[in-house]
């Protein structure tokens, strides 16, 4: 049991659409970073929030977009989704600089 | 730019016995993390073991070592006595020492324990 949880868990949504997963945390994690696993593949690095700051961005289109708020929970926003975008949505938070980071259970996003 | 590359896209070992999941990667930076996790079919992401470049001994947590070669670029995963809960996806995973919360990951290894 990490404390990081992740909602929901299953989502379906239309093409085109809007969505927004959310990712909370035991507070003190103050940096939190945003994945993308595809079915089959290892997790693609999206984004990473400091303190409310991105500061650092995987190649992903600016549809894909995020938000780190002051009790360090965190949203991904993704815009006009299309069908390449279901995947499991995956949040992983740290406290101090270099120690471990915890991972969530993920959000399983189908786009149909 | 990093990256990671696992070629076996999945292993099977024996209940008892040892396994080793291997692991390259491509780099040019000195410092760094490499990571092993683990993801079981509740889809968390577990930290198994973690090694810092600099450092020369190859990290050991209980049943799990590595062994790396720098030079060779090399990350291998040994699981000793396996066991049945050891079932899951493996992935090996880069951090720089600036971004290491931005990880990038190999395809992963399927394990499976035969009983």
């Amino acid at each position: 049991e990490t404390g990081v949880t992740q909602s929901p868990t299953h989502l379906i949504k239309t093409r085109g659409q809007q969505v927004t997963l959310r990712c909370s945390s035991q507070s003190g994690h103050n940096t939190v970073s945003w994945y993308q696993q595809a079915l089959g593949q290892g997790p693609q690095f999206i984004f990473q929030y400091y303190r409310e700051e991105e500061n650092g961005r995987g190649n992903f289109p600016p549809r894909f977009s995020g938000l780190q708020f002051p009790n360090y929970s965190s949203e991904l926003n993704v815009n006009a989704l299309e069908l390449d975008d279901s995947a499991l949505y995956l949040c992983a938070v740290a406290g101090q600089r270099n120690t471990e980071a915890f991972f969530g259970q993920g959000t399983r996003l189908t786009v149909v | 730019a990093q990256t990671v590359t696992q070629s076996q896209p999945e292993m099977s070992v024996q209940e008892a016995e040892t396994v080793t999941l291997s692991c390259t990667y491509d780099t040019s930076e000195s410092d760094y993390y490499l990571f092993w996790y683990k993801q079981p079919p509740s889809r968390q992401m577990i930290l198994v073991i973690r090694q810092e470049a600099y450092k020369q001994q190859n990290a050991t947590e209980n049943r799990f070592s590595v062994n790396f070669q720098k030079a060779a670029k090399s990350f291998s995963l040994k699981i000793s006595d396996s066991q049945l809960g050891d079932a899951a996806m493996y992935f090996c995973a880069y951090g720089s020492m600036d971004s290491n919360y931005q990880l990038i990951w190999g395809a992963g290894t399927k394990l499976i324990i035969k009983p």
